[in-house]
């Protein structure tokens, strides 16, 4: 399995612009989390999603984050308009629900860098 | 409730050395434990992990030790190698929602 893909991996804009983060989970997981990273605030869930419906998302920090998931393989993190302390790390993960606990895989993450 | 604290912020430690590193939580409703280990430039990668009927696992050199009734649990790098150079986060995971909720991470230096 080539594990959680996200894409782009490095990604600069400037303010004002829209930004699409995409992430493909493993296949046949049932759970996708998006993450942010910044030094500042370490590893925050923003959004997650149980069998493609979003479950919770108390973490997304403004109304211009949106996430998406229109299928079992696809993801899309989107941010309109970004702004400069959007920059950060944001992680994907997926897991599969084993009846006790989830074992999350993160994917290789964004860098995001807004000017 | 949802937090969970984790020290040192920093570790410097010598090859061959123990590292420690200490986490906290205070929700009872918390019922999964892993540690992950994250290299820069990657993402997080589980390391180990216990459930809370357990007081202690091993696996190689690495130890999680848990405390059910102190509401804290701790990694233990045995014979620590440069190798293990990373920053760790430990997480506790919610029995109802499977949210995991992280610590704020420890980067460890293992000086040769």
């Amino acid at each position: 399995d080539a594990g959680v893909i996200q894409s782009p991996r490095h990604e600069v804009t400037e303010m004002g612009q829209e930004v699409t983060l995409r992430c493909k989970p493993i296949s046949g997981h049932d759970y996708l989390f998006w993450y942010r990273q910044t030094m500042m605030r370490g590893l925050e869930l923003l959004i997650y999603f149980n069998n493609n419906v979003p479950i919770d998302d108390s973490g997304m920090p403004e109304d211009r984050f949106s996430a998406k998931m229109p299928n079992a393989s696809f993801s899309t993190l989107k941010i309109q308009p970004s702004e400069p302390r959007d920059s950060a790390v944001y992680f994907c993960a997926s897991s599969l629900w084993t009846g006790s606990y989830n074992e999350q895989f993160f994917g290789p993450g964004t860098r995001l860098t807004v000017l | 409730q949802q937090q969970v604290k984790q020290s040192p912020q920093s570790l410097i430690v010598q090859k061959g050395g123990i590292s420690i590193i200490n986490c906290a939580y205070e929700n009872t409703a918390f019922d999964y434990f892993p540690w992950y280990q994250q290299f820069p430039g990657k993402g997080p990668a589980l390391l180990i992990a216990i459930r809370p009927d357990v007081s202690e696992k091993k696996e190689g050199r690495f130890t999680i030790s848990f405390n059910k009734s102190a509401k804290q649990f701790s990694l233990h790098i045995m014979d620590s190698q440069p190798g293990d150079s990373a920053t760790y986060f430990c997480a506790a995971s919610h029995q109802v929602t499977g949210k995991l909720i992280f610590g704020q991470g420890t980067t460890l230096q293992v000086k040769p």
